[in-house]
């Protein structure tokens, strides 16, 4: 079984640009949830996408957005970019299971950089 | 404000020795808590979860303990060995929201041989 995929693996990006990460789930899981990962904070919960609809979401701003597509697929933008948000983005997934308490599956995450 | 604390960035251990990661949470709501190993240039991968109907799981050289009044949790790596170096990070989540998972700010464990 094919695990989480994320692309681009590395991405540079000025500031005030804005960017689109991708990430494919593993096949059959419904959940995809986005972290962002910076040295000294750990991962940073962002948002959380189940069968299209946005169900968590983390203390991020609205320049953070994110979507998923009928395939599970999910996309995570940034708009406006700063240099603070050069970091690595994670993307996992996890199969639905009703009431939850499930691991989740991580890609390798996408490492990018704002200059 | 840190709903998960790893209170030591780094932690060296001799191979063979146990390693005790410690983890403390502020969130009472907090029912399930999980540990994950990260590899530099991979994703996190899961190790070993715990439900606080429990107060300790065990997965061969992996235990989690978990003291839910003192609102702490660790991880015993017995025996340690060198591939067991990683960022190790606890995380959790409460009953209402299971796919919001925070995480901790990581501890970086050296077994050296």
């Amino acid at each position: 079984k094919a695990g989480v995929t994320q692309t681009p693996r590395y991405l540079i990006k000025t500031r005030g640009q804005q960017v689109t990460l991708s990430c494919s789930p593993i096949s059959g899981h419904r959940s995809v949830s986005w972290y962002q990962q910076t040295p000294g904070q750990g991962l940073q919960f962002l948002f959380e996408y189940f069968s299209e609809t946005q169900r968590n979401k983390g203390n991020f701003p609205g320049r953070f957005s994110g979507r998923q597509f009928s395939n599970s697929r999910s996309e995570m933008n940034v708009s406006t970019l700063e240099l603070g948000d050069s970091a690595l983005y994670l993307c996992a997934s996890s199969p639905y299971l009703p009431g939850g308490n499930t691991e989740a599956f991580f890609g390798q995450g996408t490492r990018l950089t704002v200059v | 404000d840190q709903q998960v604390k790893q209170n030591s960035p780094s932690l060296s251990v001799q191979e063979g020795r146990i390693s005790i990661l410690n983890c403390d949470y502020t969130n009472s709501m907090f029912d399930y808590f999980l540990w994950y190993k990260k590899y530099p240039a991979e994703g996190p991968t899961f190790l070993i979860s715990i439900s606080s109907i429990k107060d300790k799981n065990e997965d061969g050289r992996f235990t989690v303990f978990l003291n839910k009044s003192a609102k702490h949790l660790s991880l015993h790596i017995v025996p340690s060995q060198p591939g067991d170096s990683a960022v190790y990070f606890c995380a959790a989540s409460e009953k209402t929201s299971y796919d919001k998972v925070i995480f901790g700010p990581g501890t970086s464990l050296s077994v050296i041989p």
